[in-house]
Parts: structure tokens; sequence; C-alpha cells
């Protein structure tokens, strides 16, 4: 176990369904981050959050909500979706925006869109 | 545009035949350079942070090296268990940016 924690490991769902990633932190960090990882393609950044604000959104489609109620947890909310949304998101967390160790990251959410 | 280019895309060795990984940077400012291991089906594993050209860092049978444009990660004597994506990445703007990454396999 890295300390971040990705619930469910999978997921599969409909194109009108709605659903949630969750990801929660036992680091005691105080930055979390988002990142879609697709075959063939460098991780993409999603959303950034330090001290539960939002500092990036890596324009993002708005199908993709993210919400940060404190500093230990990450959400990623998720609705009317495309197949091209199918992929590895990883959650990842650091203390500071620019750690010397850079993030620590969860095992991801391996999400199909059907 | 600040850019991470990891080369080869793929790279397949017999045991114990050393090799390098190079990941070539484009970035205003560097801020740390990192290395990341990947298993399938986990997330990236911290490796190592490089911060000015000419440092090096070693774990087990790794060692990373910096220059002002590129950093290598050169695997000596590797076993099967070092078989994975190594990811390189450096800070652009708020959080790092990835390059693809080198899937390395090494058989027995």
């Amino acid at each position: 176990e890295t300390g971040v924690t990705q619930t469910p490991r999978h997921l599969v769902m409909g194109m009108t369904n709605k659903k949630s990633l969750k990801c929660e932190q036992h680091l005691g960090h105080n930055a979390m981050y988002w990142y879609k990882q697709s075959a063939k393609k460098p991780l993409e950044l999603m959303f950034v959050y330090s001290l539960e604000e939002r500092v990036e959104n890596n324009s993002v489609p708005s199908r993709f909500s993210p919400e940060c109620p404190n500093s230990s947890h990450l959400f990623l909310h998720l609705h009317t979706l495309q197949p091209e949304d199918s992929a590895l998101y990883l959650c990842a967390s650091s203390q500071g925006l620019q750690g010397a160790e850079g993030y620590t990251f969860g095992s991801g959410t391996r999400l199909t869109v059907v | 545009e600040d850019q991470v280019t990891q080369s080869p895309e793929a790279l397949r060795l017999q045991e114990g035949e050393s090799s390098s990984l190079n990941c070539s940077y484009t970035v205003s400012g560097l801020r740390g350079l990192f290395w990341y291991r990947q298993d399938p089906g986990k997330g990236p594993e911290f490796l190592f942070t490089l911060y000015s050209a000419g440092e090096e860092k070693e774990k087990e049978r790794l060692k990373a090296t910096l220059t002002k444009k590129e950093s290598f990660l050169h695997i000596t004597a590797p076993k099967p268990e070092d078989s994975a994506t190594y990811l390189c990445a450096v800070y652009s703007g708020y959080a790092l940016n990835f390059g693809k990454g080198t899937s390395l396999l090494v058989t027995p």
C-alpha cells in the first residue's frame, strides 16, 4: 500500500450513468491530483487541488467534476461519459505543489464506458 | 511549451544485459526531473529526483543522471523483476508533466 487508496479499482458504466471515483490519502499531504492514463499516451493532468482549493483545471470536459472536501479526500464525479473516456484514472498526493519527492500515486481506477 | 520525450518506447533485454533509457526535456526553468516505475495495474512509484546537471542518484541496479537537456536511467545487470514501464517527468506549471514512458522487458 502506498498510502493513497482509490476506489473502486474497476468500474464499467453506461454513457448515461452517473458515478464517482474516490481517493483517500493517509500521508498528511496537502495537495492532490487527478491524472488520466490512456494507452500509448502520457499521463494527462486533469485537476490539481492545494489546501482543498482547485488551482488547476486542465481544460477537462464538464462531464468530469472534481470535489475535494478536505485535504485527505478527493472525488471525481462522472456523468454522461463517452467511450473515449475509458482509461486508468490515477489519484496522487504530495506535500506542497513542487515537493522534492514528487507524488505518491494510488493504484488507479480502471474505467470502461460502454 | 514544456515537453518530455522518452526513448526507446520499448526495450527488451536479456537478464544481465545492461542498457540505458533516455528522457529529453524542454522546460523553462527546471524544478526537478523525476523518474518513476510503473508496474501493470498499479500507479507509478517514485524512484529519483534530480535537480542540476551532473547530478547522479543510484538505487540498486538503477542509476539516474542529468544533463541540461536530458536524463538517462542506466540499468546495470537487470533482472526479470526490473520489467516495468519507466516514466520521467518535470514540473510544468503546478504539476508534473510526464513522458510516454519506456516499457522494459527483461527475460531470463
